[in-house]
């Protein structure tokens, strides 16, 4: 299958401070990206669903100025933390598909990100 | 909204034992199902998938079949290895195959 690198893989970042992840598609091109959030032991939940060159359609209930999502390219998406919180803490995963919405989406290894 | 609801884990087997990973389902519609695999350190992968009731996806020896009439989509093996262990996320889409909805994830650890 296709490969989808997310970087870093975790990260430590003092409060206040902002972060970026970044999600690539090595080897296609992604004209549809998702970011998830995971908490210990629950499901994988939905952020954003962001389509290259257009704003990202963010779910209920996300903060778009906290979680900034970037897809400039047809193959790299960011998701930047601004302001962290501990509350952020999380473990965030991306996912990258080729076409509109009927083919498979490709996971990136997730970061684990911890807020101090 | 949609939703999916799978066995809590560890599940914890010896080698060559049987393996079923209860997984069913609440949509509007007539959904796709499919299972995802995350080995330790590494992404999703997708592991198989069923788009319409009573078909069958299978891969590695692993199948699960769409069942309608009870919302399920139990994930089964017949002899596990080692190797299989992982965690194992059910996930639908109404969408296409790449808006999805997962389940909590259920951990299997394999014993030699």
């Amino acid at each position: 299958g296709a490969v989808v690198s997310q970087h870093p893989s975790w990260v430590i970042c003092k409060s206040g401070t902002s972060v970026k992840i970044e999600c690539r598609s090595l080897d296609f091109q992604a004209t549809t990206m998702f970011w998830y959030r995971q908490f210990p032991k629950q499901s994988l939940m939905l952020m954003a669903t962001s389509n290259e060159g257009s704003k990202a359609t963010y779910e209920q209930g996300v903060e778009k100025d906290k979680f900034l999502i970037n897809h400039a390219s047809l193959t790299l998406s960011t998701l930047t933390v601004t302001s962290a919180h501990p509350e952020d803490s999380s473990f965030y995963i991306c996912s990258a598909s080729g076409g509109q919405g009927n083919t498979e989406a490709f996971f990136g290894q997730g970061t684990r990100l911890t807020v101090v | 909204g949609d939703s999916v609801t799978q066995m809590e884990g560890p599940v914890t087997l010896s080698e060559e034992a049987f393996l079923t990973i209860n997984c069913t389902y609440t949509a509007t519609g007539y959904p796709s199902l499919f299972w995802y695999v995350q080995y330790p350190g590494e992404g999703l992968q997708l592991l198989l998938k069923a788009t319409k009731a009573d078909d069958k996806g299978s891969n590695k020896g692993f199948e699960a079949t769409y069942r309608k009439e009870t919302t399920s989509f139990h994930l089964e093996k017949g002899s596990v290895q080692v190797s299989d262990s992982a965690v194992y996320f059910c996930a639908l889409s109404d969408k296409g195959y790449s808006t999805l909805t997962f389940g909590k994830g259920t951990m299997l650890l394999v014993s030699p």
